[in-house]
């Protein structure tokens, strides 16, 4: 079946650089696109961006000025790198893939962005 | 962006009893291929959101008919026909029509 496993640091200093890696089995990155979303403690989800097989990248309207997301099909791995962060990107992130929808969600990695 | 407004914020339900959650979009959903780009997530207590229905009406795999997505355009329901005890969760709808995608805001469904 289809897994994915975000990882990455738990804490992430102000003004400094988050960055988080997702680890996909039982389904290729050549096939599905795929995405990250967040989710800040007792609220609702935020889409941050997602990349199709057909090469087309969309970002957070917001997050776009910080955000860089990359894909390591021979690792079957994609990751997220949003610089120059806050106490307001605290959150669990969320790697998903899927075909139309979003079919196939890691657990969650929280992020706690903190001096 | 397309703004996704969802309500009501809270719904508190009788097992057995049916419940509604409406979408709204900005915008319309329907694509040029005859689809609605609309999707709805339940995120249950302390798990990660999960597909239920996607364009609109379908069913995603191992969902409890129950379950059924209508409407087209920039309004949509969420319906479940007799509510259970393990439907309870926060319920999503998000707009993959055009990036950036966006989330409504989520209803609440818990058990009276």
């Amino acid at each position: 079946q289809v897994q994915l496993q975000e990882s990455g640091p738990g804490l992430v200093k102000p003004s400094e650089t988050l960055s988080l890696t997702c680890t996909v089995s039982g389904a290729s990155l050549r096939t599905y696109n795929w995405t990250w979303i967040r989710q800040p403690a007792g609220k609702g989800l935020e889409w941050i961006g997602r990349s199709s097989t057909g090469g087309t990248t969309d970002y957070n309207s917001s997050l776009k000025s910080r955000l860089t997301m990359s894909v390591d099909t021979s690792k079957n791995q994609f990751s997220l790198r949003l610089r120059s962060v806050t106490a307001a990107d605290t959150a669990v992130y969320y790697c998903v893939v899927g075909y139309v929808a979003l079919d196939y969600w890691g657990q969650g990695m929280p992020v706690i962005v903190s001096s | 962006d397309i703004v996704m407004t969802q309500s009501p914020l809270s719904l508190p339900v009788t097992p057995g009893e049916p419940a509604s959650v409406s979408c709204r979009s900005s915008q319309s959903l329907l694509h040029s291929d005859g689809y609605n780009y609309l999707h709805w997530y339940l995120q249950k207590p302390g798990q990660s959101p999960q597909l239920l229905i996607y364009l609109g009406s379908y069913r995603a795999s191992g969902v409890p008919d129950r379950f059924s997505g209508s409407g087209s355009g920039t309004d949509f329901t969420l319906k479940i026909s007799r509510v259970e005890a393990e439907d309870v969760g926060n319920y999503y709808c998000m707009q993959a029509l055009q990036g950036p995608y966006t989330f409504g805001g989520g209803t609440k469904v818990d058990i009276k």
